[in-house]
């Protein structure tokens, strides 16, 4: 149980045009989800904190209107890197946390995604 | 805000012998320590978790033991083996609060 999904695993693009990344939430509702980014050999970094329903929380430093999440469901948060350029290259990856007694997730436990690796030339 | 320091950062053991991995945190409201492992091109893989009311907890070869007074924690891993390498991430929050994370741990497994 407890399983997120990120999709896609990868994706390269052209600077400037932009790109979705989905998180979904498997077996259980998430009432939070987290957006990192990673970058070699590097600690993981929090972006932004989303709670369904309502706005993200963008941690200092990071650009609100290049970097826009939406969590629409208490399943999926997506995040979308508006023109991208290849200092927006990395690894991003996603986690979210339960809803809850009775679901697949503890609420105190964030579940990772699998990560996407994002190119952009 | 909080502060997680972690020890080492690369750390090589022979096969059959234990790792110790070792994080220091700032901020005494903190009450949850999870443990991670990433593997190379993954996302990060929870392993174990201990909360501020208990001393130590043990799965299998894993434990992860916490001192509050002096706000440290450690993972053990004994008897290890080759699948054991990877990235270790120690992380420290409150509540349901965001977690932030130590710097981690490239732990190799000499067969």
């Amino acid at each position: 149980g407890a399983v997120v999904s990120q999709h896609p695993s990868w994706v390269i693009c052209k600077s400037g045009t932009s790109v979705k990344i989905e998180c979904r939430s498997l077996d259980f509702q998430a009432t939070t989800m987290f957006w990192y980014r990673q970058f070699p050999k590097q600690s993981l970094m929090l972006m932004a904190t989303s709670n369904e329903g309502s706005k993200a929380t963008y941690e200092q430093g990071v650009e609100k209107d290049k970097f826009l999440i939406n969590h629409a469901s208490l399943t999926l948060s997506t995040l979308t890197v508006t023109s991208a350029h290849p200092e927006d290259s990395s690894f991003y990856i996603c986690s979210a946390r339960a809803i809850g007694a009775g679901t697949s997730g503890r609420t105190d436990t964030q579940y990772f995604g699998p990560g996407t690796r994002l190119t952009v030339l | 805000g909080e502060n997680v320091e972690q020890h080492p950062s690369t750390l090589s053991v022979q096969e059959g012998d234990s790792a110790v991995i070792k994080c220091t945190y700032s901020d005494s409201a903190s009450n949850y320590f999870p443990w991670y492992k990433q593997e190379l091109g993954k996302g990060p893989q929870l392993i174990i978790d201990i909360r501020s009311n208990v001393g130590e907890k043990k799965d299998q070869r894993i434990a992860v033991t916490l001192n509050k007074t002096a706000k440290h924690f450690s993972l053990h891993i004994t008897e290890t083996q080759p699948e054991d390498s990877a990235v270790y991430f120690c992380a420290a929050g409150f509540g349901n609060e965001k977690l932030t994370f130590g710097t981690g741990t490239r732990l190799t497994i000499i067969p």
